[in-house]
């Protein structure tokens, strides 16, 4: 499998645009999760699916946050419009089940201008 | 609720020493417990998983550690320190909620001086 792949991996967008971050889970895997990572924060749980249903998205900063899974291969994560305290690196990441470990991408480097 | 606390932030150490990173957690229920590691501008690589089997759990690249419940700690050594270790060292925890999503410690930056 060529793991959980994120799209794309830098964007560069300008203050007031839609930014829309897509990520492929690995084949097989009941879970999906959304972190974004800052210096000034770490690393924090925005939103988290099973079987493609959200669970808990209690983290999403506000209402210009969305995220969708439409199906087992398939998920995004929206932000419109963006801000500049939106800029940081966000990661998806897939689990087989509740007790394993979960698998990273590469992470997709937002920079809200 | 669970959290996790890495209790050192930074830690440098000499090429070919120990390293020792420390990380306590609490949960109400038995935790499965994980150790990541993030390199400059690279995503999360998983280092080793404690899923109540064997207390003492052997990663990748010669790291290591240990389940001690009496001590709520999940401690990570390596017995001989190499420059490419060099990185962000992350701690994790189940959550207690039946979903189980994963708690993230604030991460310990490793130094390996030459």
């Amino acid at each position: 499998d060529a793991g959980v792949i994120q799209s794309p991996r830098h964007e560069v967008t300008e203050m007031g645009q839609e930014v829309t971050l897509r990520c492929k889970p690995i084949s097989g895997h009941d879970y999906l999760f959304w972190y974004r990572q800052t210096m000034m924060r770490g690393l924090e749980l925005l939103i988290y699916f099973n079987n493609n249903v959200p669970i808990d998205d209690s983290g999403m900063p506000e209402d210009r946050f969305s995220a969708k899974m439409p199906n087992a291969s398939f998920s995004t994560l929206k932000i419109q419009p963006s801000e500049p305290r939106d800029s940081a690196v966000y990661f998806c990441a897939s689990r087989r089940n509740r007790d394993g470990e979960a698998f990273f991408g590469q992470g997709t480097r937002l920079t809200v201008v | 609720a669970q959290s996790v606390t890495q209790l050192d932030s930074h830690v440098s150490v000499s090429e070919g020493t120990p390293v020792l990173l420390r990380c306590n957690y609490s949960s109400s229920y038995s935790p499965s417990l994980f150790w990541y590691v993030q390199h400059p501008n690279k995503g999360l690589q998983l280092l080793l998983k404690y899923t109540s089997a064997a207390t003492l759990v052997k990663g990748i690249n010669g790291f290591e550690a240990e389940f001690k419940k009496s001590e709520t700690s999940f401690h990570l050594t390596k017995p001989s320190a190499h420059m490419s270790d060099a990185a962000e060292y992350f701690c994790v925890v189940t959550t207690d909620t039946g979903r189980r999503a994963l708690t993230f410690g604030s991460g310990t930056r490793l130094q390996v001086q030459p």
